[in-house]
């Protein structure tokens, strides 16, 4: 089983919908998660931090089922300016790459008018 | 605050040939790694630093070094290009616990 797994979609969404998708991870130590974004031949940009409790920034909500091993990222009201890949990162401690990060390997939105 | 800066934007090399991609961070982090990303393998980590001095391999090493000798910079040197290593190649840096910062990236092709 891989260590971060995303729907790799593409996911296509009218503009105005609400989408979410899912990312799976699979060392049940892992401490930290946060979704990136990536435009289309671009460089990641950090989205949101994912914290236990869940949390909301504007139109995204982020929340972690540690019991599952998931976390969610939740796009309300969508925007011709959501569409990107986004990358599901975790954080464990007992092992990964740099700092322990490893990332899933995205999963693509496009919205459309 | 520039945060962090690669060079070059692009590149075109011929087989056999060596070369140096260029990273540079001004946040003082500890931590900074090199990806390459191709299509449909998401981000795959080539080398890391955790600190001045100390580098470590990531998952794809084969082909490349690296070395750490200021906190601030953190060059990737491809010692005999193949066409194998044409990719886009981003560094990364960041405070150890914390979110990674990413340059824009190198687009670095291989004929």
């Amino acid at each position: 089983r891989k260590e971060v797994e995303q729907d790799p979609g593409p996911f296509n969404v009218p503009e105005g919908a609400t989408v979410a998708f899912n990312c799976t991870y699979s060392n049940s130590a892992s401490q930290s998660f946060f979704w990136y974004r990536q435009d289309c031949r671009k460089e990641p940009k950090l989205l949101m931090s994912v914290y236990s409790s869940g949390n909301e920034d504007g139109r995204f909500t982020a929340q972690l089922n540690r019991a599952s091993q998931y976390i969610s990222l939740l796009i309300r009201d969508s925007k011709l300016s959501d569409s990107a890949t986004y990358l599901c990162v975790v954080r464990s401690y007992s092992g990964g790459g740099a700092d322990g990060l490893t990332f899933g390997k995205g999963t693509h939105l496009i919205i459309q008018p | 605050n520039a945060g962090v800066t690669q060079t070059p934007k692009f590149q075109v090399l011929k087989t056999g040939q060596s070369m140096t991609l260029q990273c540079a961070q001004d946040m003082n982090h500890e931590y900074m790694s090199w990806y390459r990303q191709d299509p449909g393998m998401g981000l795959r980590l080539i080398h890391y630093s955790v600190g001045a001095g100390i580098t470590d391999q990531g998952e794809v090493p084969n082909g490349y070094n690296v070395s750490r000798s200021t906190t601030e910079d953190f060059p990737l040197r491809l010692l005999s290009a193949a066409p194998s290593q044409t990719s886009v190649y981003f560094c990364a840096s960041s405070y150890s616990g914390q979110p990674q910062h990413f340059g824009d990236g190198t687009r670095l092709s291989i004929l």
